[in-house]
């Protein structure tokens, strides 16, 4: 089935332990996106990738590590969990921007179900 | 960096009523505007968007927003709730005049349909 899947959806975690979410696509999107979503903060963009091998940091990197060998996959893994990012996290995909003859336009963002990462 | 607020925070409504969410954004350049939803439990999904043209733009399950460029504000609306709309609402920017790939997103709506 096409679309935006994410793994594991649900994780429970320690404090310190190394953990990796996982996110595909299946439209070959080139953007990819993880945001983390916390009460009274909405969505916060963590990093983002504008092709294979090209990532950006976001507003809120650190402690995150990602990596895009493929188009299709946008791992985000945190390398020394703390409790302060016990979180749900989303990716997200687009194709980015498309110009028209009416000026250039961004293309939505298609997020994915989501993983709720839970550190003790 | 751009910013973007929404000013209302938990919005309590009974069914048939008139909804408006408020978000205002920070941007003085080229913006393409969106309103995503969240219902309980799912992830968001695209409710409408504007890029150019028409201000008012209409979106899926009876909802419309306004861009008002002078006001730098793109509010939603719709004129009759349900109690199926109970969800949380976000209002997002993109910078297009910068050049920008990301998406920023505002705290979120939520909104609460009394049957």
């Amino acid at each position: 089935d096409a679309g935006i899947t994410q793994s594991p959806r649900y994780k429970i975690t320690e404090t310190g332990r190394q953990v990796t979410l996982m996110c595909h696509q299946t439209w070959s999107h080139s953007y990819m996106f993880w945001y983390r979503q916390d009460l009274g903060h909405g969505l916060r963009l963590i990093y983002y990738s504008a092709a294979a091998d090209i990532t950006d940091k976001g507003e809120v990197p650190d402690g995150y590590v990602v990596s895009r060998s493929k188009t299709e996959n946008f791992p985000l893994t945190l390398e020394s969990a703390t409790r302060s990012q016990t979180s749900v996290y989303f990716c997200a995909s687009s194709e980015g921007y498309e110009r028209t003859s009416g000026g250039v336009i961004y293309n939505e963002q298609f997020f994915g179900p989501g993983t709720r990462l839970t550190v003790l | 960096a751009q910013s973007v607020s929404q000013h209302n925070h938990h919005v309590i409504l009974s069914e048939a009523a008139s909804l408006e969410l408020g978000c205002n954004y920070s941007y003085g350049g080229t913006v393409n505007l969106f309103w995503y939803v969240q219902y309980p439990g799912q992830h968001l999904q695209l409710l409408l968007k504007y890029f150019s043209g028409d201000p008012l733009v209409k979106g899926i399950k009876g909802f419309e927003a306004e861009f008002i460029k002078s006001k730098f504000s793109f509010n939603l609306r719709k004129p009759s709730v349900q109690w199926s709309d109970t969800a949380e609402y976000f209002c997002a920017v993109n910078a297009a005049g910068a050049g920008s790939y990301q998406l920023t997103f505002g705290k979120g709506t939520k909104l609460s349909v009394i049957p």
